[in-house]
């Protein structure tokens, strides 16, 4: 039962316009989300998180939106530039819970052509 | 920011050995450590929480036998694959959370990650 959805396996945006990354989850419990950048071959880097108490959160050219009610986040980046191509990991928690551990999507990989 | 190192960054071992991969905080206190397995194109599967003096808690399917991990000290974690097989090979990543991170944010720091092959 996957607890966080990444529904876009791939993604491919032109150089200089928006990407969005899309996840889902389903566990009413977490309440602390993350965004992980991961190259191959390395370990995911932490790129932003937003805690459920709120909606927005922004930080240089990557912003992450929050949708309690749809279950829902998103990451924005503006302007997509060729080395933010990676697969990028969305993750969830809930700390001091049963699910007190970071329970990641399945990732996109997006790709950003010059 | 954190670091966290692992070592080695890749190993290449026969059949029915053993390998020992390290996960150290380098900078701080890590009172939980998290062992994740990466297979290709595929995200990253928590097999184990590890709290320092305690013993890890194994994610479902996780053979505890064969992914020995030990948190002797609040800077390193150790995950010993034992009589590997060639289907263990993977990417083994840890990561390390330390308590005042983790009521702030639950936020982790990732090692680099150590690329498992067995032959």
């Amino acid at each position: 039962d996957q607890q966080v959805k990444q529904n876009s396996p791939s993604l491919s945006v032109q150089e200089g316009r928006i990407s969005i990354l899309n996840c889902d989850y389903t566990n009413s419990m977490f309440d602390y989300f993350l965004w992980y950048k991961k190259y191959p071959a390395e370990g995911p880097t932490f790129l932003i998180s937003i805690s459920s108490i709120k909606d927005k959160n922004e930080d240089g050219r990557f912003t992450v939106f929050l949708n309690k009610s749809a279950k829902h986040l998103s990451l924005h980046i503006v302007p997509s530039q060729p080395g933010d191509s990676a697969v990028y990991f969305c993750a969830a928690s809930a700390y001091g819970t049963s699910y007190d551990k970071v329970i990641f999507g399945p990732g996109t990989s997006l790709s950003v052509i010059p | 920011g954190a670091v966290v190192s692992q070592h080695p960054s890749w190993v290449i071992c026969k059949s029915g050995t053993s390998v020992k991969i390290e996960c150290r905080s380098l900078d701080f206190q890590a009172t939980t450590m998290f062992w994740y397995r990466q297979f290709p194109k595929q995200s990253l599967m928590l097999m184990a929480t590890s709290n320092e003096g305690s013993k890890a808690t194994y994610e479902q399917g996780v053979e505890k036998d064969k992914f020995l991990i030990n948190h002797a000290s609040l800077t390193l974690s150790t995950l010993t694959v034992t009589s590997a097989h060639p289907e263990d090979s993977s990417f083994y990543i840890c990561s390390a959370r330390d308590l005042e991170t983790a009521i702030k944010y639950n936020e982790q720091f990732f090692g680099p990650g150590t690329r498992l092959t067995v032959l």
